[in-house]
C-alpha cells in the first residue's frame, strides 16, 4: 500500500506569491491533518480535514487555508507569502478524525522557501 | 491544558550505549502519549504509544517507553544506541481535536550516535 505522498518536493517562492501544496493520503484513510514544522516553533498544527469538512483549524491567520477533495486528497494554499513562512509543511493522514489514540501516518513534506 | 516538555533538545551517546530520550507531559486527562522518530529528509514515522494498560511499552527498532503517571513522564530509552538510530525524535500526546489539533508535539530531540 502506497504511503502518503506529498508534492512537489521543494518549493522556491517570493515573498507575496501565493502556493499550493498537494497530498495523498494512504489509501481508505479519510483524515488529513496539516503540519508546519520550523526549527524555532517545531510541530504546529495547521488545520484537519475529514470528508471533506474542516474538523479543526491552527492557530494560523487567514492566509492559510486547505480543502479536502472527495477522493480525500488534501491541498493548503498559502497566499501574500511571508518571509516566516519558510518551513517544511507535512501532511499525515489517519483512517478517522479526532479519535485519541489514533496513528497518523506522515508524508516526507514539502519544503518551501520564500525568498 | 495539554502540553509535552522534551528535556534537551540535542543527546549525543556513544554507538552501543544506552539511549535515554525525556519527555514529561501535562494533561488534565488520562493522557495518549506517542513517540515519533523523523530521519533526515523524511516524515515522521511512529515508534509506540501508549493508551491504556501495561505502563512498559515496546516499539519499533528496539525502543521502550514507560509511562509513569506518578512523575507524569514517558521517557524513551533503548539498551545498546545503533548508529542508524540518528534521528529527531518528538514526544506527543493526544488530544481531542481543537485548535492543537489531534496531536501536541513536544520540540524534539536530535539524538547523534558516535562511533
Amino acid at each position: 500500500k502506497a504511503g502518503v505522498t506529498q508534492t512537489p518536493r521543494y518549493l522556491i517562492k517570493t515573498r507575496g506569491q501565493q502556493v499550493t501544496l498537494s497530498c495523498s493520503p494512504i489509501s481508505g484513510h479519510r483524515s488529513v491533518s496539516w503540519y508546519q514544522q520550523t526549527p524555532g516553533q517545531g510541530l504546529q498544527f495547521l488545520f484537519e480535514y475529514f470528508s471533506e469538512t474542516q474538523r479543526n483549524k491552527g492557530n494560523f491567520p487567514g492566509r492559510f487555508s486547505g480543502r479536502q477533495f472527495s477522493n480525500s486528497r488534501s491541498e493548503m494554499n498559502v497566499s501574500t507569502l511571508e518571509l516566516g513562512d519558510s518551513a517544511l509543511y507535512l501532511c499525515a493522514s489517519s483512517l478517522y478524525a479526532s479519535v485519541k489514540n489514533e496513528k497518523l501516518f506522515f508524508g516526507s513534506g514539502t519544503q518551501l522557501s520564500v525568498l | 491544558a495539554q502540553s509535552v516538555t522534551q528535556l534537551g533538545s540535542h543527546v549525543s551517546v556513544s554507538e552501543g550505549a544506552l539511549v535515554l530520550l525525556r519527555c514529561n507531559y501535562s494533561s488534565s486527562v488520562p493522557p495518549y502519549l506517542f513517540w515519533y522518530v523523523q530521519y533526515p529528509n523524511q516524515g515522521l514515522q511512529l515508534l509506540l504509544k501508549y493508551t491504556t494498560g501495561a505502563t512498559l511499552v515496546k516499539g519499533i527498532n528496539g525502543f521502550e517507553a514507560e509511562f509513569k503517571k506518578s512523575e507524569t513522564s514517558f521517557h524513551l530509552t533503548k539498551p545498546s544506541a545503533h548508529m542508524s538510530d540518528a534521528a529527531e525524535y518528538f514526544c506527543a500526546v493526544s488530544v481531542y481535536g481543537g485548535s492543537q489539533g489531534n496531536l501536541i508535539f513536544g520540540k524534539g530531540t536530535k539524538l547523534s550516535v558516535k562511533p
